[in-house]
């Protein structure tokens, strides 16, 4: 079945350096592509998305590109900062509901 | 500002209760889901509608089922609850329009069974 995988955290970083975060899928067809990111204490939020081979998703500094060829969509940075502090998810949508799948979910921590 | 709103941030229940928790939203949307995120498993589908009264079943659905009398509102009901039902649940919403549309969430209920 569909899957995704992202990258074990957490990710500790200080302030300005660049981010990049795996994800890589498994998906029959062609899903669309999403970065959620979840603040602590608070729900998921869409960062980023992509719906088709090529794409590039950008939002707030991050972006992310859809690689069909290598199935992945990583996440990246140039310059970090400490409110960028989260836990980041890959997803896929499946369907025409939007049901999404999740990978496992990386925690980024970013230091002054 | 758009909504998803969860009754309860936190709850504590013992084992074998019934327990509801409910979403409310107020964007007009079709589409309701309920999710379970947990350390290591980022989240996973437990049902999901589309419509009043039209459920679906997600990935892992035993041991829960949902209600939806009306489009603003899914509850979730764990019908007897169990210690390995302690996660956090998460709400939410999008609407009809397909597969590349956001999702809303709400800001999740961490529920311990006892």
């Amino acid at each position: 079945g569909d899957s995704v995988t992202q990258m074990e955290g957490p990710v500790t970083l200080s302030e300005e350096a660049f981010l990049t975060i795996n994800c890589t899928y498994t998906a029959t067809g062609y899903p669309s592509l999403f970065w959620y990111v979840q603040y602590p204490g608070e729900g998921l939020q869409l960062l980023l998305k992509a719906t088709k081979a090529d794409d590039k998703g950008s939002n707030k500094g991050f972006e992310a590109t859809y690689r069909k060829e290598t199935t992945s969509f990583h996440l990246e940075k140039g310059s970090v900062q400490v409110s960028d502090s989260a836990v980041y998810f890959c997803a896929l949508s499946r369907g025409g509901y939007n049901k999404l799948i999740f990978g496992a979910g990386t925690r980024l921590a970013v230091h002054p | 500002d758009v909504k998803v709103t969860q009754s309860s941030r936190y709850l504590v229940k013992r084992t074998g209760e019934k327990v509801f928790l409910e979403c409310v939203q107020d964007m007009d949307h079709e589409n309701m889901f309920w999710y379970r995120q947990d350390p290591g498993l980022g989240l996973r589908l437990i049902y999901f509608s589309y419509d009043v009264k039209m459920k679906e079943k997600g990935d892992i659905p035993e041991g829960y089922s949902v209600s939806r009398e009306k489009k603003e509102r899914f509850s979730l009901i764990l019908e007897s609850a169990s210690t390995n039902q302690t996660s956090m649940y998460l709400c939410a919403s999008s609407p009809r329009e397909g597969g590349a549309t956001e999702a809303f969430f709400g800001q999740g209920t961490r529920l311990t069974v006892v």
